[in-house]
């Protein structure tokens, strides 16, 4: 069993719509948490980062941690074709274990 | 302020050679570490260097090394590369600031080996 596991979709929704990225771990030692955008052919861009449980928005982005459940969410509003991208979640320890690990991706596509 | 620069950005090489990769942190961070994706594993971890040291290492084999210098610049060496080692390598630096965890990824440099 993997330590992250995320949804691989693919995910297709059309323009407007919330669209709910979710993904669950089971080390519990993870404290911090992010969420990356990952377009094809390019590097992960980071979109959300938590520290511990609760949420945290951004725009039309926003993260929930619940460290209770080993459980992460990202929700876009309004999604765009823009949004179209593979969503990566990644968490770590922290301090002196600082390396992420990640989960395998969610593909999203919002159709115009 | 400049992202994180990675060279080059495309690579070919056949088996059994040996590359180097570069990769640049954004500037005043101090904390560089190295990812490999691949379509079937994913992203996975490397190492990390912070103040030119070592200081995690991901599950691979010793073919993969790296180094960091005193301007936080850091390389990854791969030795006897395999048909496997094909994949996007990514260079992620973070801040180290506040014990903040943020990392931020450069573009990659995508290895082909034949």
């Amino acid at each position: 069993q993997k330590e992250v596991e995320q949804d691989p979709g693919p995910l297709s929704v059309p323009e407007g719509a919330i669209v709910s990225l979710n993904c669950t771990y089971s080390n519990s030692a993870f404290q911090y948490f992010m969420w990356y955008r990952q377009y094809s052919r390019k590097g992960p861009e980071l979109l959300m980062y938590t520290y511990s449980s609760g949420n945290k928005e951004d725009g039309r982005f926003t993260a929930q941690v619940d460290k209770s459940s080993k459980y992460i969410s990202l929700f876009i509003r309004d999604s765009q074709p823009s949004d179209s991208a593979t969503y990566l979640c990644a968490m770590s320890i922290g301090s002196s274990a600082r390396q992420l690990t990640f989960g395998s991706g969610t593909q999203l596509t919002v159709l115009p | 302020k400049a992202g994180v620069t990675q060279t080059p950005r495309y690579l070919i090489k056949t088996r059994g050679q040996q590359v180097t990769l570069s990769c640049s942190p954004i500037s005043g961070h101090r904390s560089v570490s190295w990812y490999q994706q691949t379509p079937g594993q994913g992203l996975q971890f490397l190492f990390e260097y912070f103040s030119e040291t070592q200081r995690n290492k991901g599950n691979f084999p010793g073919r993969f090394s790296g180094r960091q210098f005193s301007n936080s610049r850091s390389e990854m060496n791969v030795s006897t590369l395999e048909l496997g080692d094909s994949a996007l390598y990514l260079c992620a630096s973070s801040p180290l600031t506040g014990g903040g965890n943020e990392q931020f990824f450069g573009p990659g440099t995508r290895l082909t080996v034949l």
